[in-house]
Protein backbone atom coordinates (compact mmCIF):
# COMPACT_ATOMS: atom_id res chain seq x y z
CA UNK A 1 0.00 0.00 0.00
CA UNK A 2 1.72 3.45 -1.09
CA UNK A 3 -0.08 5.58 1.71
CA UNK A 4 -1.00 8.99 1.50
CA UNK A 5 1.32 10.98 -1.25
CA UNK A 6 1.75 14.79 -1.55
CA UNK A 7 3.04 16.79 -3.78
CA UNK A 8 5.67 18.75 -4.15
CA UNK A 9 6.88 18.51 -0.61
CA UNK A 10 8.52 21.37 0.01
CA UNK A 11 7.57 25.31 -1.99
CA UNK A 12 9.06 28.50 -1.64
CA UNK A 13 7.04 31.25 -3.37
CA UNK A 14 6.49 35.24 -3.00
CA UNK A 15 3.76 36.48 -1.08
CA UNK A 16 0.48 37.53 -3.44
CA UNK A 17 1.70 34.26 -5.66
CA UNK A 18 -0.42 31.18 -5.64
CA UNK A 19 0.55 27.93 -4.64
CA UNK A 20 -1.19 24.38 -5.22
CA UNK A 21 -1.02 20.93 -3.44
CA UNK A 22 -1.90 18.04 -4.38
CA UNK A 23 -2.97 15.00 -2.57
CA UNK A 24 -3.60 11.16 -3.41
CA UNK A 25 -4.86 9.01 -0.72
CA UNK A 26 -5.23 5.23 0.47
CA UNK A 27 -7.16 3.78 -1.95
CA UNK A 28 -10.49 3.01 -0.84
CA UNK A 29 -10.52 6.02 1.20
CA UNK A 30 -13.33 7.62 1.65
CA UNK A 31 -12.83 10.64 3.96
CA UNK A 32 -9.87 13.04 3.02
CA UNK A 33 -8.64 15.87 5.10
CA UNK A 34 -6.42 18.67 4.51
CA UNK A 35 -5.04 20.00 7.53
CA UNK A 36 -2.35 22.91 8.50
CA UNK A 37 0.26 22.73 11.19
CA UNK A 38 2.29 25.20 12.45
CA UNK A 39 5.91 24.64 13.91
CA UNK A 40 5.56 22.98 17.36
CA UNK A 41 1.80 22.67 17.24
CA UNK A 42 -0.69 20.37 16.34
CA UNK A 43 -2.59 20.33 12.87
CA UNK A 44 -5.55 22.46 12.01
CA UNK A 45 -8.35 20.95 10.08
CA UNK A 46 -9.14 23.13 7.07
CA UNK A 47 -11.54 20.92 5.46
CA UNK A 48 -12.68 17.27 5.01
CA UNK A 49 -14.34 15.85 2.41
CA UNK A 50 -16.55 12.41 2.50
CA UNK A 51 -16.01 11.34 -1.16
CA UNK A 52 -16.71 14.64 -3.32
CA UNK A 53 -18.73 16.74 -1.07
CA UNK A 54 -17.21 18.80 1.53
CA UNK A 55 -18.49 18.71 4.51
CA UNK A 56 -16.50 20.60 6.92
CA UNK A 57 -14.61 23.11 5.41
CA UNK A 58 -15.91 26.20 7.88
CA UNK A 59 -12.18 26.85 9.58
CA UNK A 60 -11.54 26.76 5.82
CA UNK A 61 -10.06 31.09 4.90
CA UNK A 62 -12.53 31.18 1.73
CA UNK A 63 -11.10 34.40 0.68
CA UNK A 64 -7.74 32.98 -0.44
CA UNK A 65 -7.76 29.32 -0.11
CA UNK A 66 -10.09 26.53 -2.13
CA UNK A 67 -9.93 23.05 -2.61
CA UNK A 68 -11.41 20.25 -4.74
CA UNK A 69 -11.86 16.74 -5.13
CA UNK A 70 -13.41 16.54 -8.37
CA UNK A 71 -13.62 12.78 -8.33
CA UNK A 72 -14.07 11.88 -4.94
CA UNK A 73 -10.04 11.02 -5.13
CA UNK A 74 -7.27 13.06 -5.36
CA UNK A 75 -7.57 16.71 -3.75
CA UNK A 76 -5.83 19.76 -4.22
CA UNK A 77 -5.50 22.81 -2.12
CA UNK A 78 -4.86 26.31 -3.37
CA UNK A 79 -3.90 29.27 -2.04
CA UNK A 80 -4.26 32.96 -4.08
CA UNK A 81 -2.78 34.80 -3.09
CA UNK A 82 -0.52 33.50 -0.43
CA UNK A 83 0.30 35.57 2.63
CA UNK A 84 3.35 35.31 4.56
CA UNK A 85 1.40 34.25 7.62
CA UNK A 86 0.72 30.67 5.33
CA UNK A 87 4.06 29.25 5.43
CA UNK A 88 3.33 26.54 7.54
CA UNK A 89 3.55 22.67 6.45
CA UNK A 90 0.38 21.34 4.80
CA UNK A 91 -0.98 17.69 5.75
CA UNK A 92 -3.49 15.96 3.50
CA UNK A 93 -4.97 12.73 5.55
CA UNK A 94 -7.24 10.02 4.79
CA UNK A 95 -9.67 7.72 6.46
CA UNK A 96 -12.41 4.94 6.64
CA UNK A 97 -13.84 6.65 9.51
CA UNK A 98 -12.64 8.06 13.11
CA UNK A 99 -9.06 6.46 14.19
CA UNK A 100 -8.12 5.31 10.78
CA UNK A 101 -6.32 8.48 9.86
CA UNK A 102 -3.37 8.19 7.60
CA UNK A 103 -1.67 11.18 7.14
CA UNK A 104 0.92 11.78 4.00
CA UNK A 105 4.35 13.52 4.73
CA UNK A 106 2.88 16.94 3.94
CA UNK A 107 4.11 20.32 1.86
CA UNK A 108 6.42 22.56 4.11
CA UNK A 109 5.10 25.73 2.26
CA UNK A 110 7.31 28.91 2.70
CA UNK A 111 6.48 32.40 1.63
CA UNK A 112 8.89 35.05 1.17
CA UNK B 1 -12.70 26.46 25.06
CA UNK B 2 -12.75 22.80 24.51
CA UNK B 3 -8.84 21.53 24.28
CA UNK B 4 -6.33 19.19 24.39
CA UNK B 5 -2.77 19.63 26.35
CA UNK B 6 -0.12 18.09 27.03
CA UNK B 7 1.56 18.99 30.22
CA UNK B 8 5.29 18.48 28.90
CA UNK B 9 6.71 20.73 26.01
CA UNK B 10 9.81 18.58 26.35
CA UNK B 11 10.36 15.38 27.77
CA UNK B 12 14.51 13.88 28.05
CA UNK B 13 14.71 9.87 29.21
CA UNK B 14 17.46 7.95 29.25
CA UNK B 15 17.45 5.19 26.42
CA UNK B 16 16.32 2.02 28.11
CA UNK B 17 14.06 3.66 30.42
CA UNK B 18 10.48 3.90 30.30
CA UNK B 19 8.66 7.41 28.88
CA UNK B 20 5.83 8.78 29.73
CA UNK B 21 3.72 11.31 27.99
CA UNK B 22 0.84 12.97 29.50
CA UNK B 23 -2.02 14.51 28.04
CA UNK B 24 -5.70 16.44 29.82
CA UNK B 25 -8.55 16.77 27.74
CA UNK B 26 -11.61 18.89 28.74
CA UNK B 27 -14.30 17.37 27.11
CA UNK B 28 -16.20 15.30 28.70
CA UNK B 29 -18.08 14.10 25.77
CA UNK B 30 -14.92 12.89 23.92
CA UNK B 31 -15.24 9.08 23.18
CA UNK B 32 -11.95 8.12 21.55
CA UNK B 33 -8.41 9.31 21.63
CA UNK B 34 -5.31 8.62 19.58
CA UNK B 35 -1.95 9.16 20.50
CA UNK B 36 0.33 10.43 17.02
CA UNK B 37 4.17 10.09 16.93
CA UNK B 38 5.40 13.02 14.33
CA UNK B 39 9.50 12.48 13.16
CA UNK B 40 11.32 15.67 11.53
CA UNK B 41 9.85 15.98 8.10
CA UNK B 42 6.80 13.73 8.30
CA UNK B 43 3.43 13.67 8.46
CA UNK B 44 1.87 11.99 12.19
CA UNK B 45 1.80 8.39 12.71
CA UNK B 46 -0.48 6.36 14.38
CA UNK B 47 0.19 4.64 17.18
CA UNK B 48 -1.97 3.91 19.38
CA UNK B 49 -5.75 4.52 20.50
CA UNK B 50 -8.34 3.97 23.08
CA UNK B 51 -11.79 4.09 23.16
CA UNK B 52 -13.77 5.89 26.42
CA UNK B 53 -15.35 2.43 27.43
CA UNK B 54 -12.04 1.08 27.79
CA UNK B 55 -8.84 2.73 30.58
CA UNK B 56 -6.21 0.84 29.16
CA UNK B 57 -4.76 -0.54 25.95
CA UNK B 58 -1.34 -1.70 25.05
CA UNK B 59 0.56 -2.03 21.81
CA UNK B 60 3.77 -2.71 21.40
CA UNK B 61 6.03 -1.37 23.76
CA UNK B 62 3.51 1.05 24.25
CA UNK B 63 0.41 1.08 26.80
CA UNK B 64 -2.08 4.30 26.93
CA UNK B 65 -4.46 4.95 29.68
CA UNK B 66 -7.19 6.94 30.14
CA UNK B 67 -8.62 8.45 33.35
CA UNK B 68 -11.86 9.56 32.55
CA UNK B 69 -12.89 10.77 35.89
CA UNK B 70 -9.22 13.27 35.60
CA UNK B 71 -9.57 13.79 32.18
CA UNK B 72 -6.15 12.54 31.86
CA UNK B 73 -4.63 10.50 29.06
CA UNK B 74 -1.21 8.93 28.83
CA UNK B 75 1.49 7.39 26.68
CA UNK B 76 3.96 4.89 28.19
CA UNK B 77 6.87 3.51 26.23
CA UNK B 78 8.87 1.06 27.28
CA UNK B 79 12.37 0.80 27.14
CA UNK B 80 12.72 3.76 25.24
CA UNK B 81 15.17 3.52 22.00
CA UNK B 82 16.63 6.51 19.99
CA UNK B 83 13.78 5.51 17.15
CA UNK B 84 11.13 6.87 19.54
CA UNK B 85 12.72 11.03 19.42
CA UNK B 86 10.40 12.36 17.82
CA UNK B 87 6.89 14.67 19.10
CA UNK B 88 4.08 13.02 20.48
CA UNK B 89 0.51 14.17 20.32
CA UNK B 90 -2.38 13.16 21.59
CA UNK B 91 -6.08 14.00 19.78
CA UNK B 92 -9.16 13.34 20.62
CA UNK B 93 -12.50 12.41 18.53
CA UNK B 94 -16.54 13.34 19.44
CA UNK B 95 -19.19 11.48 18.28
CA UNK B 96 -18.82 10.76 14.70
CA UNK B 97 -17.86 13.80 13.24
CA UNK B 98 -14.66 12.51 11.87
CA UNK B 99 -13.10 15.67 13.42
CA UNK B 100 -10.00 15.34 15.59
CA UNK B 101 -8.82 17.67 18.23
CA UNK B 102 -5.32 18.03 18.61
CA UNK B 103 -3.11 19.07 21.51
CA UNK B 104 0.28 21.26 21.09
CA UNK B 105 2.80 18.16 21.25
CA UNK B 106 5.46 16.78 23.78
CA UNK B 107 9.08 16.61 22.34
CA UNK B 108 10.75 13.19 23.50
CA UNK B 109 14.53 13.30 23.41
CA UNK B 110 16.53 10.39 23.91
CA UNK B 111 19.53 10.75 26.11
CA UNK B 112 22.58 8.09 25.36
Amino acid sequence: EAGVVQSPRYKIIEKKQPVAFWCNPISGHNTLYWYRQNLGQGPELLIRYENEEAVDDSQLPKDRFSAERLKGVDSTLKIQPAELGDSAVYLCASSLGPGGYTFGSGTRLTVV
Amino acid sequence: GESVGLHLPTLSVQEGDNSIINCAYSNSASDYFIWYKQESGKGPQFIIDIRSNMDKRQGQRVTVLLNKTVKHLSLQIAATQPGDSAVYFCAENIGSNYQLIWGAGTKLIIKP
